[in-house]
């Protein structure tokens, strides 16, 4: 596709509940990354794929956070048990490698009610 | 330690211009950006500069870096209402580190 699309746009889910956010990263983008927004806030690093391999997970707040990126391409973040706290916007970003120019989706806005 | 900071809002009549400010801590950057980001919207990448340059300047945008005292500036020449948005600057070192951003409102 011509940008970084994520899907949904929006996803509404009970505590406790297990979640899954899409990323299709532009066509040929090795590099992934997976950011979260909260209101008022700048994004905080959650992780970078460099290829298929998470390059640094550093970010990810807690074990209930996971992310895969199988094929090099689509990647999944993944939360388990969901918190109120989880709440926010999801962002993915892809680059044709490390340090070029990141293209930012649109978001995936995550409300745990 | 990775820190960026932005003050929080910023206010300018249409014509005049805008100067965002903005400082880190790792002196390891490689490159440091300016994104917008509009209401719902995604973040936009305005501009970036290399860590070795002190400016640069496209079109409206004049990005000022002083590598010793860790200061970033973006100043838009010529504000319009279009320009209000916040705007994130971003220090790239292993991953984009990203300020608090600071809320442009042009009024008429």
């Amino acid at each position: 596709g011509a940008g970084v699309s994520q899907t949904p746009s929006n996803k509404v889910t009970e505590k406790g509940k297990y979640v899954e956010l899409r990323c299709d990263p532009i066509s040929g983008h090795t590099a992934l990354y997976w950011y979260r927004q909260s209101l008022g806030q700048g994004p905080e690093f959650l992780i970078y794929f460099q290829g298929t391999g998470a390059a640094d997970d550093s970010g990810l707040p807690n074990d209930r956070f996971f992310a895969v990126r199988p094929e090099g391409s689509v990647s999944t973040l993944k939360i388990q048990r969901t918190e109120r706290g989880d709440s926010a916007v999801y962002l993915c970003a892809s680059s044709l490698n490390w340090g070029s120019e990141a293209f930012f989706g649109q978001g995936t806005r995550l409300t745990v009610v | 330690g990775e820190d960026v900071e932005q003050s929080l809002f910023l206010s300018v009549r249409e014509g005049d211009s805008s100067v965002i400010n903005c400082t880190y801590t790792d002196s390891s950057s490689t490159y440091l950006y300016w994104y917008k980001q509009e209401p719902g919207a995604g973040l936009q990448l305005l501009t970036y500069i290399f860590s070795n340059m002190d400016m640069k300047q496209d079109q409206r945008l004049t990005v000022l870096l002083n590598k010793k005292d860790k200061h970033l500036s973006l100043r838009i020449a010529d504000t319009q209402t279009g320009d209000s948005a916040i705007y994130f600057c971003a220090e790239l070192i292993d991953k984009l580190i990203f300020g608090t951003g600071t809320r442009l409102q042009v009024f008429p």
